[in-house]
C-alpha cells in the first residue's frame, strides 16, 4: 500500500524566515495534495498538483511536485504567525477510494 | 455557509456505551468520509461512501459502522465505545474520485471514552 512520509515532524521557525516541508511518496503519486490545519479545527485544502514539475502558489506559499511524481515540497516565504498550524499532504489511496495522509508536520512561528 | 457540518463537536463516553456521530454537507457531493485522528498516526480512513446507499470499509473500520441512507448524511456508529476510540473523528466529502478533486472537511467531533 502507498504511504506518504512528512518531514520534518515540527519546525519552529523565526516570523520572516522561509521554510520547506517535504512529503515523499512511496510510489507514484498521481495527485497530491496540501491541506492545513489549526489546532482545534478542521482541514483547510491548500493546493493540489498532478503534473510532473508542476508548481502553484497561493499567497506565500508555494507547492511544488518533481517530476517523478514521488516527491512534493510546500515552502513559506517570510513566514507569519497566520502560518502556524499542521501542514498534512495527502495522495490517492487505491483507485476508487480514498484519500491517504502524511503524519502532518506541525509548524510553529515565533514573532 | 455552504459545507460540511459535524454533530457533536465534543462528547464523553463511557465504555460500553453507544453513540452516532453525525455528518452533513450541502455540497451535493457524492463522496463521503470518515476519518480518525490520532497523536502521532495523521488521519486513518475508518469508512466511506461512493454514493447513496452505498458503504465501504477503510483502513481501520473495526468497532465502527456506517450509513449513508440520504445523500448528503454520513453517519458513523460506535455500538460499543472502547477507550481505544478516544480521537478527533473528522468527515469530508468531495465530488468525484480522489484524484479528481480535493475534499471539504468538517470542524471535527473529539470523543473521550472513559
Amino acid at each position: 500500500s502507498q504511504e506518504l512520509e512528512q518531514s520534518p515532524q515540527s519546525l519552529i521557525v523565526q516570523e520572516g524566515k522561509n521554510l520547506t516541508i517535504n512529503c515523499t511518496s512511496s510510489k507514484t503519486l498521481y495527485g497530491l495534495y496540501w491541506y492545513k490545519q489549526k489546532y482545534g479545527e478542521g482541514l483547510i485544502f491548500l493546493m493540489m498538483l498532478q503534473k510532473g514539475g508542476e508548481e502553484k502558489s497561493h499567497e506565500k506559499i508555494t507547492a511544488k511536485l518533481d517530476e517523478k511524481k514521488q516527491q512534493s515540497s510546500l515552502h513559506i516565504t517570510a513566514s507569519q504567525p497566520s502560518h502556524a498550524g499542521i501542514y498534512l499532504c495527502g495522495a490517492d489511496g487505491k483507485a476508487g477510494t480514498a484519500l491517504i495522509f502524511g503524519k502532518g508536520t506541525t509548524l510553529s512561528v515565533s514573532s | 455557509n455552504a459545507g460540511v457540518t459535524q454533530t457533536p463537536k465534543f462528547r464523553v463516553l463511557k465504555t460500553g456505551q453507544s453513540m452516532t456521530l453525525l455528518c452533513a454537507q450541502d455540497m451535493n457531493h457524492e463522496y463521503m468520509y470518515w476519518y480518525r485522528q490520532d497523536p502521532g498516526m495523521g488521519l486513518r480512513l475508518i469508512h466511506y461512501s461512493v454514493g447513496e446507499g452505498t458503504t465501504a470499509k477503510g483502513e481501520v473500520p473495526d468497532g465502527y459502522n456506517v450509513s449513508r441512507l440520504k445523500k448528503q448524511n454520513f453517519l458513523l456508529g460506535l455500538e460499543s465505545a472502547a477507550p481505544s476510540q478516544t480521537s478527533v473523528y473528522f468527515c469530508a466529502s468531495g465530488r468525484g474520485q480522489a484524484h479528481l478533486s480535493g475534499y471539504t472537511f468538517g470542524s471535527g467531533t473529539r470523543l473521550t471514552v472513559v
